[in-house]
């Protein structure tokens, strides 16, 4: 069975651009979240998306956006980007239980010059 | 605020040591814990998971004990091989956020040949 896939590997982008970030989840998963992981910290919630519609939202800037497509694939988009943006950003999905283990994706290394 | 954490950010094992991985946390409201191992380079891989109404549980060489009267969590590696070497966090879901899960910072294993 296919794991989380996320897009692309690495992502290079200049102070004030926009990047997006694409993930799939695991066949059968509805859920998918996207975390931001900076260098030497922890993991920190940015979103959360189930059946197309946002669920909540970590402690972001609206600049942070995404959206989560019919065949529950999602994006997230990053706008006005700012240098402390560089980070892994990881996406992880879950089954339709709640409490369902989420599952991580590779991560996308962001990197703002 | 309410936190989860862990102990020790690094712990260095010989090969074939056993290996004690500690985390607190502060919500004794909290229903499910996640191990996660992190590879450099990759996104988190769930190692096992331990539910509130459990003190202990076992995996494939790993054994999570969970010590809710001191709101104490751990994940032991038996025999801790050089491909364990990661950093491992520990993660707390609550009832009524499932959509968060709080990371520790994590802990760094490195395993000594």
């Amino acid at each position: 069975e296919a794991g989380v896939t996320q897009s692309p590997t690495h992502l290079i982008k200049t102070r004030g651009q926009q990047a997006t970030l694409r993930c799939s989840p695991i066949s059968g998963h509805t859920s998918v979240y996207w975390y931001q992981q900076a260098l030497g910290l922890g993991l920190q919630f940015l979103l959360w998306y189930d059946e197309g519609e946002e669920r909540n939202r970590g402690n972001f800037p609206p600049r942070f956006s995404g959206r989560q497509f019919p065949n529950y694939s999602s994006e997230l988009n990053v706008n006005a980007l700012e240098l402390e943006d560089s980070a892994l950003y990881l996406c992880a999905s879950s089954g339709r239980i709640s409490t369902d283990t989420q599952y991580f994706g590779p991560g996308t290394r962001l990197t703002v010059l | 605020g309410e936190s989860v954490g862990l102990h020790l950010p690094t712990l260095s094992v010989q090969e074939g040591d056993n290996s004690i991985i500690n985390c607190a946390y502060s919500n004794s409201a909290s229903d499910y814990f996640i191990w996660y191992k992190q590879e450099s380079g990759k996104g988190p891989q769930f190692i096992i998971d331990i539910r509130s109404n459990m003190d202990k549980r076992q995996g494939q060489r790993v054994t999570v004990l969970l010590n809710k009267t001191v709101k104490h969590l751990s994940l032991q590696i038996a025999a801790t091989q050089p491909g364990d070497s990661a950093v491992y966090f520990c993660a707390e879901i609550r009832e009524t956020s499932y959509d968060k899960v709080i990371f520790g910072p994590g802990t760094s294993l490195s395993v000594i040949p």
